[in-house]
């Protein structure tokens, strides 16, 4: 079973205040993923990462920024919030460690408001 | 653009009363449709993988079948803690090997 954390895991800030969101996983898995889900979208990737440094855009990626500087630390950034972007956020891993078998393991969720 | 729509959005069955919950899709390329389990406040649950029509998947009183357009959850003689939201969500060849496109959900609730 895979060790995702997520912190903060509930979270209210004003519009225009920076916000990180930190995932972190004990079992070196390779792949880790963003996504946001919010009523009557489903959930949406914003981000993903396939190794330290290496990372790329999801389909909603616009005001978020990410960094993986160690395998195990995936963290989500808002550089300035908005009401749009409160959401529920979730990290995921890719259970099949050095291949994507597209079988995702989810976090318990970050609750972000922006007011 | 990789879709998909569940059906229906909200489900209620008495204890026992087997039915069966939908997700349409269409995507270019099919690498995976996927159903997981969300229970409230919780993340969703990794649940069946399916590949190509015709396969299915069973786990306990649950079981997934997919055609070229469609997949299917049957639950058979549910509980009580069945109840959950079942996303659906297809991965397909245009975004890179990445991106999963989920539904909605169905909202299920089963009554003692």
């Amino acid at each position: 079973d895979a060790g995702i954390t997520q912190s903060p895991r509930h979270k209210v800030t004003e519009t225009g205040t920076p916000v990180t969101l930190r995932c972190h996983q004990t079992e070196n898995h390779r792949y880790m993923y963003w996504y946001r889900q919010d009523p009557g979208h489903g959930l949406r990737l914003i981000h993903y990462s396939y190794g330290v440094k290496d990372t790329d855009k999801g389909e909603v990626s616009d005001g978020y920024s990410v960094s993986r500087s160690k395998t195990e630390d995936f963290l989500l950034t808002l550089e300035s919030a908005t009401s749009s972007q409160t959401s529920v956020y979730f990290c995921a891993i890719n259970e099949g460690r050095g291949s994507n078998t597209g079988e995702l393991f989810f976090g318990e969720g970050s609750r972000l408001t922006v007011l | 653009e990789d879709q998909v729509t569940q059906s229906p959005e909200a489900l209620r069955l008495q204890e026992g009363e087997s039915s069966s919950l939908n997700c349409s899709y269409t995507v270019s390329g099919l690498r995976g449709l996927f159903w997981y389990r969300q229970d409230p406040g919780k993340g969703p649950e990794f649940l069946f993988t399916l590949y190509s029509a015709g396969e299915e998947k069973e786990k306990e009183r649950l079981k997934a079948t997919l055609t070229k357009k469609e997949s299917f959850l049957h639950i058979t003689a549910p509980k009580p803690e069945d109840s959950a939201t079942y996303l659906c969500a297809v991965r397909g060849s245009n975004f890179g090997n990445e991106k999963l496109t989920f539904g909605t959900g169905t909202r299920l609730t089963i009554i003692p």
